[in-house]
C-alpha cells in the first residue's frame, strides 16, 4: 500500500505570491491533517478534514487555507507568503472514522518551502 | 500554547546509557502517542496508549501512561546511535476533543 504522498517535495517562492501544496493519503484514509514545521515553533497544527469537511482548524491566519476532495486528496493553500511562512509543512492521514487524534496518523515526507 | 509540555527539549546520551523523556499535562487526557522523526524524515508513528497506567514494550523502548492520564513516558536502554531523532509525544484532552496536539519534542543525540 502506498504512504502518504505529498508534492512538490521542494519549493521556493517569493514574498507576496501564493502557493499551493498538495497531499494524497493512504488509500482509504478519509482524515487528513496539515501541519506546520519550523526549529522554533515545532509541529503547529494547521487543519484537519474528514470527507471534503473541516472538522478542525489551528490558529493560524486566513492567508492559510485548505480543502479536501471527494478521493480524500487534500490541498493547502498560502496566499500573500511572508518570510515567515518558510518551513516544512507535512501532512497525515490517519484511518477509519473516528475522532482524529484516536487512531495513529502516517506522515508525508512533507513539502519544504522556502520563502525568499 | 501546547497542551503537553516535553522535558527535556535536548538530550545528550553515551552510546549503550539509558534515558527517558516525559510528556506532562495539567488536563486529563484521552490517549497518548508517541512518534519519531529522524533527523531530515518525517514523523513516524510508535505507540498509542489509552489504558490508565498502561505500560507498554517495544524491544528497548518502554512507553508508559499515568495513572491519573495526565503524564507519559518514554524510555530507552542502552541507546544506540540509530536512536538518534526527535520524539513527540501527541494527545487529545478529554475535554477537548478534536483538539489533538503534538508535544515540543525532545531532540535526542547520541555520542558513539
Amino acid at each position: 500500500k502506498a504512504g502518504v504522498t505529498q508534492t512538490p517535495r521542494y519549493l521556493i517562492k517569493t514574498r507576496g505570491q501564493q502557493v499551493t501544496l498538495s497531499c494524497s493519503p493512504i488509500s482509504g484514509h478519509r482524515s487528513v491533517s496539515w501541519y506546520q514545521q519550523t526549529p522554533g515553533q515545532g509541529l503547529q497544527f494547521l487543519f484537519e478534514y474528514f470527507s471534503e469537511t473541516q472538522r478542525n482548524k489551528g490558529n493560524f491566519p486566513g492567508r492559510f487555507s485548505g480543502r479536501q476532495f471527494s478521493n480524500s486528496r487534500s490541498e493547502m493553500n498560502v496566499s500573500t507568503l511572508e518570510l515567515g511562512d518558510s518551513a516544512l509543512y507535512l501532512c497525515a492521514s490517519s484511518p477509519g472514522q473516528g475522532i482524529w487524534g484516536s487512531t495513529e496518523a502516517f506522515f508525508g515526507q512533507g513539502t519544504r518551502l522556502t520563502v525568499v | 500554547g501546547q497542551q503537553v509540555m516535553q522535558i527535556p527539549q535536548y538530550q545528550h546520551v553515551q552510546e549503550g546509557e539509558d534515558f527517558t523523556t516525559y510528556c506532562n499535562s495539567s488536563t486529563t487526557l484521552s490517549n497518548i502517542q508517541w512518534y519519531k522523526q529522524r533527523p531530515g524524515g518525517h514523523p513516524v508513528f510508535l505507540i498509542q496508549l489509552v489504558k490508565s497506567g498502561e505500560v507498554k514494550k517495544q524491544k528497548r523502548l518502554t512507553f508508559q501512561f499515568g495513572e491519573a492520564k495526565k503524564n507519559s513516558s518514554l524510555h530507552i536502554t542502552a541507546t544506540q546511535t540509530t536512536d538518534v531523532g526527535t520524539y513527540f509525544c501527541a494527545s487529545v484532552p478529554t475535554d477537548s476533543w478534536g483538539k489533538f496536539q503534538f508535544g515540543a519534542g525532545t531532540q535526542v543525540v547520541v555520542t558513539p
